[in-house]
């Protein structure tokens, strides 16, 4: 079975403060794909970036970084200086493709940013 | 917009009725994706097509549920005889034929069951 936690529920930052949120995930399948994304107020889930198990380096976008490690089976995500519109609810989730074409996906519960101007 | 779109964006319905909900996905996606999702919680998967194959679907979509791709473009999602439980936004998502690619979303349909 796949698991996704996301231990930080809520966090506050002041804005220009660099916070990164958690991710750890489980699964017993080596093929597998990592997600992050973005729920803001508004409602709709945006895509921020993927990640294959077989690609362990990190990416940089701007001032979104992320961090994969499988030996700790962590996907983590760092906002550099952060900004009042990366408010929001931050999403990570597993993705395993089994042979016939059934997929699983499993979202975590999320981690609630908010930046204090 | 090319986007994944929802309809309707609300629903409010006394309990006991009958609901659909459609969904239009990005037109080059194969799959089509449906997600229930709580207040203070991820969205969790309730089941999947390629193209018009219904290839999964989750222990949470019970009998009262039924989810259709007719021709392999737009869904539906219907939900028989409604419970206060069913209240949640009812969120599709769509994306190319396997795991690696990301999913694109939709902006949810709220149900509310009073």
């Amino acid at each position: 079975a796949q698991k996704v936690t996301q231990a930080q529920t809520e966090i506050s930052v002041v804005e220009k403060e660099d916070v990164t949120l958690d991710c750890v995930y489980e699964t017993r399948d080596t093929t597998y794909y990592l997600f992050w994304y973005k729920q803001p107020p508004s409602g709709e889930l945006v895509f921020l970036i993927r990640r294959n198990s077989f690609d362990e380096q990190n990416e940089i976008s701007g001032r979104y970084s992320w961090n994969f490690q499988k030996s700790t089976s962590s996907f983590n995500f760092t906002i550099t200086a952060s900004q009042v519109v990366d408010s929001a609810v931050y999403f990570c989730a597993l993705s395993v493709d089994y042979s016939g074409g059934y997929q699983k996906v499993t979202f975590g519960t999320g981690t609630k940013l908010q930046v204090i101007p | 917009d090319t986007g994944v779109s929802q309809d309707p964006r609300h629903k409010i319905t006394k309990r006991g009725q009958n609901v659909t909900f459609r969904c239009d996905p990005i037109s080059e996606h194969n799959r089509l994706y449906w997600y229930r999702q709580t207040l203070g919680q991820g969205p969790e998967f309730l089941t999947y097509f390629q193209n018009e194959a219904q290839l999964e679907k989750s222990r949470l979509l019970s009998d009262r549920f039924s989810a259709e791709r007719p021709k392999g473009s737009f869904s539906t999602l219907e939900i028989q005889r409604t419970e206060q439980g069913d209240s949640a936004m009812y969120l599709c998502a769509s994306s190319f034929t396997d795991g690696s690619y990301e999913q694109y979303f939709g902006p949810g349909t709220r149900l509310t069951v009073t």
